[in-house]
């Protein structure tokens, strides 16, 4: 089915870890983002891309590596995991600016 | 600091009456907003945009307002549903930058 898929659901993993969260998208958009949500933060800009190869820092992007090689995929990467850094993460894509944001189910991240 | 901001963390309503959800902005480059809808362990859904030459949009129970000149927006849900309990985001964006900036949430509670 077409949409965006992420993976995994959830996650425990330990502080000092690496952990990498996956997004698949089957549009083909050519912009990805990846946000976390926190409790009175809404939705934050983690990192975000207009195309493969393409990626730049978002409002909160400290801790946190991506890569875009194809279009389909955006993964985010924690280096080392620190206990802040847990919550629920969501990878969006769009064809444009003018265009709205499609949003994955999130992957809910718990770091202990 | 928050460029969008949803000031209500809550609403209750009954059943058949009107919603009203409120948003504030700051930045004047903004040019598109967005409603998003989120249910529990479930993605933002899309809802309803409009864009700054326009001041109202409708779709079907859903109508949102522009005040530009008052850098605020409003979501109307009329009537409302037991099925619209969720967590409503305000979303804006400057077009040419492609970010959305995400208020923190209205959670909507349609009681019977």
């Amino acid at each position: 089915d077409a949409g965006i898929t992420q993976s995994p659901r959830y996650k425990i993993t330990e502080t000092g870890r690496q952990v990498t969260l996956m997004c698949h998208q089957t549009w083909s958009h050519s912009y990805m983002f990846w946000y976390r949500q926190d409790l009175g933060h809404g939705l934050r800009l983690i990192y975000y891309s207009a195309a493969a190869d393409i990626t730049d820092k978002g409002e909160v992007p400290d801790g946190y590596v991506v890569s875009r090689s194809k279009t389909e995929n955006f993964p985010l990467t924690l280096e080392s995991a620190t206990r802040s850094q847990t919550s629920v993460y969501f990878c969006a894509s769009s064809s444009s600016g003018w265009q709205p944001q499609h949003f994955g189910d999130g992957t809910r991240l718990s770091i202990l | 600091d928050q460029q969008v901001k949803q000031n209500s963390p809550s609403l209750s309503v009954q059943e058949g009456r009107i919603s009203i959800l409120n948003c504030d902005y700051t930045n004047s480059m903004f040019d598109y907003f967005l409603w998003y809808k989120k249910y529990p362990a479930e993605g933002p859904t899309f809802l309803i945009s409009i864009s700054s030459i326009k001041d109202k949009n409708e779709d079907g129970r859903f109508t949102v307002f522009l005040n530009k000149s008052a850098k605020h927006l409003s979501l109307h849900i009329v009537p409302s549903q037991p099925g619209d309990s969720a967590v409503y985001f305000c979303a804006a964006s400057d077009p040419n930058d492609y970010k959305l900036s995400f208020g923190a949430g209205t959670t909507v509670t349609v009681r019977a």
